[in-house]
């Protein structure tokens, strides 16, 4: 069955970073992006970026770029995104997910759409 | 920084039509995404390519373009469709993805 399984909730202090990882289940990671996307309570979605599982190149939204990191482990066949310095506003619900397209080395040829989604990793930032 | 904007909220009676808005700049030139969202679930692609619709998706769901504005129709709204509704596309360079505010239908 394919699938992103992601890790479980965290619950972190202000200031503290956070790693979430998410495994591709039934399909090699390295041939696809993965996307990052969160959900503060009661908010709408918000997009941080993307990582091509095939050769590690990242881009970051613009609001996050200076404290999220993504990363991947192909042995493994799982994504991770690390956020640091968190902030209260940080609480959200962290989900990857996979666009349509296949990446291959440098390039990947990928719809902007997400047919394949995790189910999600709450993050509590505590003061 | 590329902005969608939805419609807060729609209501819309058992039975009859509820159209969701989504405006943003680009739309004339990007396409547009649709996915539904139920309370601590996962959104789910409900319409592709402005206007395409995966396996699965009801075929009351349809989608719509007209300049800087896109629209999700459902045609005889059911209870079930109760959700949130977000619409997401890409900025004119292709490198930044955005989600519209989303909205939320009430069917009642």
């Amino acid at each position: 069955q394919v699938q992103l399984v992601q890790s479980g909730p965290e619950v972190k202090n202000l200031g503290a970073s956070v790693k979430v990882s998410c495994k591709a289940s039934g399909h090699p990671l390295e041939n696809y992006a993965i996307h990052w996307v969160r959900q503060a309570p009661g908010q709408g979605l918000e997009w941080m970026g993307w990582i091509n599982a095939a050769n590690g190149d990242t881009r970051y939204s613009q609001s996050l770029q200076d404290r999220v990191t993504f990363t991947r482990d192909t042995s493994a066949n799982t994504a991770y995104m690390e956020l640091s310095g968190l902030r209260s506003e940080d609480t959200a619900v962290y989900y990857c997910a996979r666009p349509e397209g296949e990446c291959s080395g440098g390039v990947c040829r990928m719809a902007w759409y997400f047919d394949l989604w995790g189910r999600g990793t709450l993050v509590t930032v505590s003061s | 920084s590329y902005e969608l904007t939805q419609p807060p909220s729609v209501s819309v009676s058992p039975g009859q039509t509820a159209k969701i808005t989504c405006s943003g700049d680009a739309l004339p030139n990007q396409y547009a995404y649709w996915y539904q969202q139920k309370p601590g679930q996962a959104p789910i692609l409900l319409i592709y390519r402005d206007s395409e619709r995966p396996s699965g998706t009801p075929e009351r769901f349809s989608g719509s373009t007209s300049g800087t504005t896109v629209t999700l129709t459902i045609s005889g709204a059911q209870a079930a469709d109760e959700a949130d509704y977000y619409c997401q596309s890409v900025d004119s360079t292709d490198t930044y993805v955005v989600f519209g505010g989303g909205t939320k239908l009430t069917v009642l």
